[in-house]
């Protein structure tokens, strides 16, 4: 069956340009996470949403960062106006109950590249 | 909140021999932890996961042992082959509870034939 869909595989931007990630997660899946990934690190909790809304967005790094969910399927991270530091693969999760951070699948992410 | 640490940042082993990744977490009442394997250019998978009401769990070649006492849990692969070399990562919830993991910094472990 179908995985966790992330798209773009790959992104380059200019510095101050507003980028758009897109998440498919797995069908009937009712949690879905965002992680970042930066160059040799561990990953770094973003957002987790349950249905369409957001218990715990803690992590986002600041206000140029947010996400949505949609009809409890497809989510978008937006980042505005890029900075360097942004830079990083970012991975979407999907679970199919909420709130247990249990078996999580994982796409294969969306290398963004701030130039 | 919880803090997760993992070691060692490298390991290489030859293969058919057993590596051991060892974490150590802050918050004692964290009570799930997973282990997840990324291959190159792939996102993470779940390999093994364990609960803590129980100390040791086995799925063929790879083991994950928890030491509640003294906060820590390790995975071990036996019989390794080169197709286990990967980055691994341990995690913990943190006592918030809302669905996010916090992971360790990772272990490349390299198998050579």
């Amino acid at each position: 069956g179908a995985g966790v869909s992330q798209s773009p595989s790959n992104k380059v931007t200019e510095k101050g340009k507003d980028v758009e990630l897109r998440c498919d997660p797995i069908s009937g899946h009712t949690a879905l996470y965002w992680y970042r990934q930066s160059l040799g690190q561990g990953l770094e909790f973003l957002i987790y949403f349950q249905g369409n809304s957001a218990p715990d967005k803690s992590g986002l790094p600041s206000d140029r960062f947010s996400a949505e969910r949609t009809g409890g399927s497809v989510s978008t991270l937006t980042i505005q106006r890029t900075q360097q530091e942004d830079s990083a693969v970012y991975l979407c999760a999907s679970s199919l109950v909420g709130g247990t951070h249990e078996k999580l699948f994982f796409g294969s992410g969306t290398q963004l590249s701030v130039l | 909140g919880e803090n997760v640490e993992q070691h060692p940042s490298t390991l290489s082993v030859q293969e058919g021999d057993s590596a051991v990744i060892k974490c150590t977490y802050s918050d004692s009442a964290s009570n799930y932890f997973p282990w997840y394997k990324q291959e190159l250019g792939k996102g993470p998978q779940l390999i093994i996961d364990i609960r803590s009401n129980v100390g040791e769990k086995k799925d063929q070649r790879i083991a994950v042992t928890l030491n509640k006492t003294a906060k820590h849990f390790s995975l071990h692969i036996t019989e390794t082959q080169p197709e286990d070399s990967a980055v691994y990562f341990c995690a913990a919830p943190p006592l918030s509870n809302t669905g996010k993991l916090i992971f360790g910094q990772g272990t490349t472990l390299q198998v050579k034939p």
